[in-house]
Parts: C-alpha cells; sequence; structure tokens
C-alpha cells in the first residue's frame, strides 16, 4: 500500500535550516508529481510547493519563494525539503503527499513537526 | 493569484441533517477543485476531486457539486464519524490555494 514517511522535523532558531525528506513505498515515485502542504498549530493547510515528476517542473508558494527549495531522488524513493532563513510563522506540521493525475493530493504522509523559535 | 473562500467557517447540526458547505473561487478554475476532510488529530483525506468525483471508500451521503466559482460539498444525513474540519482546494495552477476550512460539529 502507498507509505509516505516525513522525517527532519525539529527546534530551530529563526534564520536556521532544517532539511524535510519523504520516503515513499508502495509506489513508483518517478511516476507521480509530489507536493509539500504544511499546517501552523490550529489553523488551515497551506500548499508549500510541488514537483513534476521528473523534477523539471517546481513551483513555490510566495510565503516561502527563495527560501524553501524542493527536490527529489526517484532512484531512493525520496522527496526532500530544503528550508532555509526560517521564521517563525514557519512553524508547522509539514505534510509530504503524492498528487494524482490534476494535481488533488490523493495520499499524504503522517507530517512532521517543525518549530521555529529562540 | 485565486482566492478560495469557504463557507461557513463553523457550523453545528443534528445526527441526520444535510449539510452544506461552500467554496468560492475568485476566478474561474473549471472543475479543478477538491475536497479535503481532516477528522481531529489525523491527517487530511481526499474526499473529491475534479468538483465532484468520489474517491474510492468515501460513503455516498458525500457528494460535490459545482464548475466555474462556486462549488458545493454535501452531507446527507450527517453522522457522528463525520465531524471534521473541510477544506477545498484549487488546483488547476500554482498556487494550490485551500479554503480556509470549516468545522462541523454536532449538535
Amino acid at each position: 500500500q502507498v507509505q509516505l514517511v516525513e522525517s527532519g522535523g525539529g527546534l530551530v532558531k529563526p534564520g536556521g535550516s532544517l532539511r524535510l525528506s519523504c520516503a515513499a513505498s508502495g509506489f513508483t515515485l518517478g511516476d507521480y508529481y509530489m507536493s509539500w502542504i504544511r499546517q501552523a498549530p490550529g489553523k488551515g493547510l497551506e500548499w508549500v510547493s510541488y514537483i513534476s515528476n521528473s523534477g523539471s517542473v517546481i513551483y513555490y508558494a510566495d510565503s516561502v519563494k527563495g527560501r524553501f527549495t524542493i527536490s527529489r531522488d526517484n532512484a531512493k524513493n525520496s522527496l526532500y525539503l530544503q528550508m532555509n532563513s526560517l521564521r517563525a510563522e514557519d512553524t508547522a506540521v509539514y505534510y509530504c503527499a503524492r498528487d494524482g493525475w490534476f494535481g488533488e493530493s490523493i495520499s499524504w504522509g503522517q507530517g512532521t513537526l517543525v518549530t521555529v523559535a529562540s | 493569484d485565486i482566492q478560495m473562500t469557504q463557507s461557513p467557517s463553523s457550523l453545528s447540526a443534528s445526527i441526520g441533517d444535510r449539510v452544506t458547505i461552500t467554496c468560492r473561487a475568485s476566478q474561474d478554475i473549471s472543475n479543478y477543485l477538491a475536497w479535503y476532510q481532516q477528522k481531529p488529530g489525523k491527517v487530511p483525506n481526499l474526499l473529491i476531486s475534479a468538483a465532484s468525483t468520489l474517491q474510492s471508500g468515501v460513503p455516498s451521503r458525500f457528494s460535490g457539486s459545482g464548475s466555474g466559482t462556486d462549488f458545493t460539498l454535501t452531507i446527507n444525513s450527517l453522522q457522528p464519524e463525520d465531524v471534521a474540519t473541510y477544506f477545498c482546494q484549487k488546483y488547476n495552477i500554482a498556487p494550490r490555494t485551500f479554503g480556509q476550512g470549516t468545522k462541523v460539529e454536532i449538535k
């Protein structure tokens, strides 16, 4: 069955960096677009970024553009999110998701919590 | 960017009631609209894609409709297990914006 497992979250100081990973299993990662979506504590969902199956097409939300970098290694069945210049408002649970054929998020991981605080 | 506005932000209804949640896009998004259910403490789950296509395993009391700018999620005969927050999302082009969510509770 499809499984997505995020890792790499934790406590980081403002201005710091973190790299999130998402390990995929149960399907061929290279066949799918993938997304990162976040949810601040007690708040709604915020789309962060998506990457095409080959990695050639990438988009970011304005709130993270220039600070976050999405990437993937299909051979390692892994998706990544490099987060630099972190701010308090980046505090959230970060989910990776497998996209459907048109961009809907059909499968989600359990999420990893990122806390940005001094 | 296209904005997604959900209403109401919360509602309380009785078991067996019909519940309707609306989602309005600030521009035409055709039918590139998804609905997600997030139960308390759980991961979001895709209920409906393409505005009206029910995902496998989703109870038939859930339905979606609409096209263009106005969309509706309907729960026919609300059940206790439907207590959750529901989000719409447009996914035609980036940014794939979510609505702010509608919290559904039992009266």
